[in-house]
């Protein structure tokens, strides 16, 4: 089956710094990727979608200058928190949309992030 | 707006069959998903339905009722390993996809 990949899969920053998180399909081309953010047993909640080569859609209440979002190839999609706080801990999963016909998500790991 | 419902928690016991139902309101359907997610891990796809009725596949099932705007998924000779977080999931049309808050299912021995 599909793969996607995360990276890093864990990570530790400090409050006003700036994390990028690597998402990349293996075997197959994206041209859509989405970003979940999910708190502790809540579900997935879509942040924005990333489409390759044009500009990424935010979900209503997700601040675009703080979650940037950059899908320059058909096969990586980055999330850059800017300026991170302790309220951006989080976990963050990307997914990717398949090639098969039934819109399928294929999920990476996932990217525990702690802001100290 | 967007809404979908499914059980906070169940409990069930190692070989039993449990049912986890799904309700959703939503603005437009192009499908229905049950993911699984293990704590801590991102969710693995289990099904998908598009039509009416029952898809089975090995052990899991999953129904569909679109004019009732209802779903479930139906496990079978429950293992302890099926211990998880199973996650309802409609595609809304686009390539967009809302989720459940998701039911967390604990297997006894």
């Amino acid at each position: 089956g599909a793969v996607v990949s995360q990276h890093p899969s864990r990570v530790i920053c400090k409050s006003g710094t700036s994390v990028k998180i690597e998402c990349r399909s293996l075997d197959f081309q994206a041209t859509t990727m989405f970003w979940y953010r999910q708190f502790p047993k809540k579900s997935l909640m879509l942040m924005a979608t990333s489409n390759e080569g044009s500009k990424a859609t935010y979900e209503q209440g997700v601040e675009k200058d703080k979650f940037l979002i950059n899908h320059a190839s058909l096969t990586l999609s980055t999330l850059t928190v800017t300026s991170a706080h302790p309220e951006d801990s989080s976990f963050y999963i990307c997914s990717a949309r398949g090639e098969g016909a039934n819109n399928e998500q294929y999920f990476g790991p996932g990217t525990r992030l702690t802001v100290t | 707006g967007q809404n979908i419902d499914q059980p906070t928690e169940m409990t069930a016991t190692e070989g039993a069959i449990v049912q986890i139902n799904c309700t959703y309101q939503t603005s437009g359907f192009n499908g229905l998903f049950w993911y699984q997610q293990h704590a801590g891990e991102a969710p693995t796809f289990l099904s998908y339905n598009v039509l009416d009725g029952l898809e089975e596949k090995g052990r899991f099932s999953s129904f569909l009722s679109r004019s009732k705007g209802y779903s479930y998924l139906l496990l079978k000779e429950l293992q302890m390993k099926d211990s998880a977080s199973y996650l309802c999931a409609v595609n809304t049309g686009g390539f967009k996809t809302i989720f459940g808050a998701g039911t967390r299912l604990f297997v006894k021995a």
